[in-house]
């Protein structure tokens, strides 16, 4: 069974620090990964994906991938209070299959 | 660009009825659609995939007679919960997928709530 394990948090940092969000998944065919921020009653709303190794980087924002240790986390610099929300990390295997599998999602405080 | 609109985005029914939501893509044409389902503090559940023109391709233990999804043009999809109870309360959220791109475009979900 296709698996994506992140830690629930939260995870606490203050405003302005780097915040570290990680995620572990089973697929080896996994292809490409994405980071979602969802706000509290919100839908999740695409960051970045990422689909070779090593590191990405969108403003704020890096996504670093180890497909060798399956293996993908988000970096966020600069954290603002705005950051604060739930990150959930998903995988799209390959082939005709588009589904996404998502994690549980890392629930992120950034205190002023 | 890449926006995708529900309709509605809360609706109050009671049990035994039937509630349709509607997912639209505004500006692309979107040939894959995807419906969600998501229980308070959990992740999202894939409960099918919507192809246009075709029939849907439902996630294990989703009920397809219960559930059902008409994806009638590149632009919108539609489910409907038949026969809802109160298990069924639940936010629902549709993604759709641009023709050959990466990139899922989620909407801003439907809160259901059976009383």
């Amino acid at each position: 069974q296709k698996e994506v394990e992140q830690n629930s948090g939260p995870l606490s940092v203050p405003e302005g620090a780097i915040a570290s969000l990680n995620c572990t998944y089973s697929d080896r065919g996994s292809q490409s990964f994405f980071w979602y921020r969802q706000y509290s009653g919100k839908s999740p709303e695409l960051i970045m994906f990422i689909y070779s190794n090593g590191d990405k980087e969108d403003g704020r924002f890096t996504a670093q991938l180890n497909k060798a240790s399956q293996y993908v986390s988000l970096l966020i610099r600069d954290s603002q209070p705005s950051d604060s929300a739930t990150y959930l990390c998903a995988f799209r295997s390959g082939g005709s299959n588009y589904k996404l599998t998502f994690g549980k999602g890392t629930l992120l405080t950034v205190n002023p | 660009g890449a926006v995708v609109s529900q309709h509605p985005s809360r609706v109050i029914c009671k049990s035994g009825t039937s509630v349709k939501i509607e997912c639209r893509s505004l500006d692309f044409q979107a040939t894959t659609m995807f419906w969600y389902r998501q229980f308070p503090k959990q992740s999202l559940m894939l409960m099918a995939t919507s192809n246009e023109g075709s029939k849907a391709t439902y996630e294990q233990g989703v009920e397809k007679d219960k559930f059902l999804i008409n994806h009638a043009s590149l632009t919108l999809s539609t489910l409907t919960v038949t026969s809802a109870h109160p298990e069924d309360s639940s936010f629902y959220i549709c993604s759709a997928e641009e023709s050959g791109s990466y990139e899922q475009y989620f909407g801003p979900g439907t809160r259901l709530t059976v009383t």
